[in-house]
């Protein structure tokens, strides 16, 4: 099993500035990274797949880089609404395997 | 507009068994692979098992193969999940995903809002 891990746990924030999420596999997972938001009572939100693709809807400000075991969540300048929790998610292998995810909080 | 509507969650005891669907809505459901992905209370995603967009292929996580079985019903538009053997550490909320592709190699575009699970005596 390809264990994920990402840090920090948790990352606090100004509204307006820029934040930055990472995510390592185990062993290489090439490009095959996705990135999840979830924010509290809610289900998670396709953000990035492929490693670098914007899924539909998702503003420029977020952007993914990275491929084999190091990957990257960046948030360009943090709106209110992007206070959640992040988990990235291989799916090169199965079992598929997500991340403990990133707190992303208001400083 | 892509809807995925869980149902069937609910309180059973350990040993028992519960059956979870999801209705699926606004895209061709047989073209497409499907998921369920769990979270338990304040804890993060679990991915539990995928089926292939015709149903020849399934995918379990360790911790549910030979108790759990994915299934869909293309007339229906349905997936289900049938959970027997249910353990404490199975409760969840249990959330039904679409896959961006027909295997189950892609990443999961949709979500529904989820359905709890609680096992307990």
């Amino acid at each position: 099993e390809i264990v994920m891990t990402q840090s920090p746990a948790t990352l606090s924030v100004s509204p307006g500035e820029r934040a930055t999420l990472s995510c390592r596999a185990s062993q290489s997972v090439g490009s095959n990274l996705a990135w999840y938001q979830q924010k509290p009572g809610q289900a998670p939100r396709l953000l990035i797949y492929g490693a670098s693709t914007r899924a539909t809807g998702i503003p420029a400000r977020f952007s993914g880089s990275g491929s084999g075991t190091e990957f990257t969540l960046a948030i360009s300048s943090l709106q209110s609404e992007d206070f959640a929790v992040y988990y990235c998610q291989q799916n090169n292998n199965w079992p598929l395997t997500f991340g403990g995810g990133t707190k992303v909080e208001i400083k | 507009e892509v809807q995925l509507l869980e149902s069937g969650g609910g309180l059973v005891q350990p040993g028992g068994s519960l059956r979870l669907s999801c209705a699926a809505s606004g895209f061709t459901f047989s073209n497409y692979a499907m998921s369920w992905v769990r979270q338990a209370p304040g804890k993060g995603l679990e991915w539990v098992s995928t089926i292939s967009d015709g149903g020849g292929f399934t995918y379990y996580a360790d911790s549910v193969r030979g108790r759990f079985t994915i299934s869909r019903d293309s007339s229906k538009n349905t997936l289900y999940l049938q959970m027997n053997s249910l353990r404490a550490e199975d409760t969840a909320v249990y959330y039904c995903a679409k896959d961006r592709g027909s295997s189950g190699w892609e990443p999961l575009d949709y979500w529904g809002q989820g359905t709890l699970v609680t096992v307990s005596s």
